[in-house]
């Protein structure tokens, strides 16, 4: 596979349930990111990452936990979530935080 | 917090007519770049421009990048129904990339 990859691309969860987005880059890069996509609404960064630390969380609730593991991959664990989390969730990957960002497809994530 | 305004927010256009989207901001960007996001999928890039003034054509599209390095605009000439999606400017601003707040392109054949 090439690219940047996000599993699964549809979700549909209960307020009570725990689940996770994976996200894989097979692009060798150094960065990557979680965007919230709303109906409507500017892209919103959730969180980057760097050299697999964490160094920005955008103000996200607790209830959406990243991980990653190694530069390649990259998840969102989702627990007790809200109606209003319903989104698409995109994740991205760049060589260096100013340079190009390779999107995956995104997560069509609906919460009941 | 770094911003980037774009308009419109949303257009409605016929085929075959022409258009353009601004891209604006206050800060100096080292560079812009447009992307383009079709319903069901992620955005893909477009083009990167560098240089203050500069000009680039893709196919129908032209993308201009201003002389302060401050806005961008992009031109599509004679819309397609394929041009439909989400267009997205973003500038490269010290070590981050900053993205605008996009335009949604409906084109109706």
């Amino acid at each position: 596979e090439t690219g940047v990859t996000q599993t699964p691309r549809h979700l549909v969860m209960g307020m009570t349930n725990k689940k996770s987005l994976k996200c894989e880059q097979h692009l060798g890069h150094n960065a990557m990111y979680w965007y919230k996509q709303s109906a409507k609404k500017p892209l919103e960064l959730m969180f980057v990452y760097s050299l697999e630390e964490r160094v920005e969380n955008n103000s996200v609730p607790s209830r959406f936990s990243p991980e990653c593991p190694n530069s390649s991959h990259l998840f969102l664990h989702l627990h007790t979530l809200q109606p209003e989390d319903s989104a698409l969730y995109l994740c991205a990957s760049s060589q260096e935080r100013r340079n190009t960002q390779y999107f995956g497809p995104g997560t069509r994530l609906t919460v009941l | 917090t770094q911003l980037l305004e774009q308009s419109p927010q949303f257009l409605s256009i016929q085929e075959g007519e022409n258009l353009t989207v601004y891209c604006n901001s206050s800060s100096v960007f080292s560079s812009l770049q447009w992307y383009r996001q079709e319903p069901g999928e992620g955005p893909v890039l477009l083009v990167t421009v560098v240089t203050g003034g500069e000009v680039k054509k893709l196919k129908r599209l032209t993308f201009q990048f201003g002389d302060a390095r401050k806005d961008s605009s992009l031109h599509i000439t004679a819309a397609q129904p394929g041009d439909t999606g989400l267009y997205l400017c973003a500038g490269a601003w010290t070590d981050k990339l900053i993205f605008g707040t996009g335009t949604r392109l409906q084109v109706f054949p």
